[in-house]
């Protein structure tokens, strides 16, 4: 099965921009991957933030943006607030119907 | 408003059997596809289980294939997880999700612990 890979953990300063990737053991992460990101905080239930790429739901704040830079899925949070202090999982669909998450993002804001 | 509220959850033996179940409420249920999505106490996310609308396919992580079986009551509004030959790591948080296509609504979990 395939693997994704994000960054363990990352700091942004508030008001800081910072990039979160998610890259697949099989190759190039693709639009065809359909991609998406989640927000998930201490206690609480997961939230969908971002799918296919770069598709934002209603409450999804603007300054959240999913893209594919370097063959990874990449969500970028441009102006961090304190309330964006998270861990961040993305998720991809393989063939057969095979969904994978990634092994999440702890994004610090300090 | 969209709702999603697991039930079912609680501690129970290796080997013994639980039966989860998600309420859906504020939308058309038997509309859309649900899926379940499971996470261990401090760990990360894992996918398990898909049905589509209908309940005529279905989709198994392999670390649950022949052990869980996914089902809906579209007169009920309701999503079922029969989980059986119970191992402790299948002990986590189990969330049902919505799928429009495209996942948009959780709900809160239920804890399934598997310990003796």
């Amino acid at each position: 099965q395939a693997v994704l890979t994000q960054e363990p953990s990352l700091t942004v300063s508030p008001g800081g921009t910072v990039t979160l990737t998610c890259g697949s053991s099989t190759g190039a992460v693709t639009s065809g991957h359909y991609p998406y990101w989640f927000q998930q905080k201490p206690g609480q239930a997961p939230r969908t933030l971002i799918y296919d790429t770069s598709n934002k739901h209603s409450w999804t704040p603007a300054r959240f943006s999913g893209s594919l830079l370097g063959g990874k899925a990449a969500l970028t949070l441009s102006g961090a607030q304190p309330e964006d202090e998270a861990e961040y999982y993305c998720l991809v669909s393989y063939s057969g119907g095979v969904w994978v998450f990634g092994g999440g993002t702890k994004l610090t804001v300090l | 408003e969209v709702q999603l509220v697991e039930s079912g959850g609680a501690l129970v033996q290796p080997g013994g059997s639980l039966r989860l179940s998600c309420s859906a409420s504020g939308f058309t249920f038997s509309s859309y596809a649900m899926h379940w999505v499971r996470q261990a106490p401090g760990k990360g996310l894992e996918y398990v289980s898909a049905i589509n609308n209908n309940g005529d396919n279905t989709y198994y992580a392999d670390s649950v294939k022949g052990r869980f079986t996914i089902s809906r009551d579209n007169s009920k509004n309701t999503l079922y997880l029969q989980m059986s030959s119970l191992r402790a790591e299948d002990t986590a948080v189990y969330y049902c999700v919505r799928r429009t296509p495209v996942f948009d609504y959780w709900g809160q979990g239920t804890l399934v612990t598997v310990s003796s």
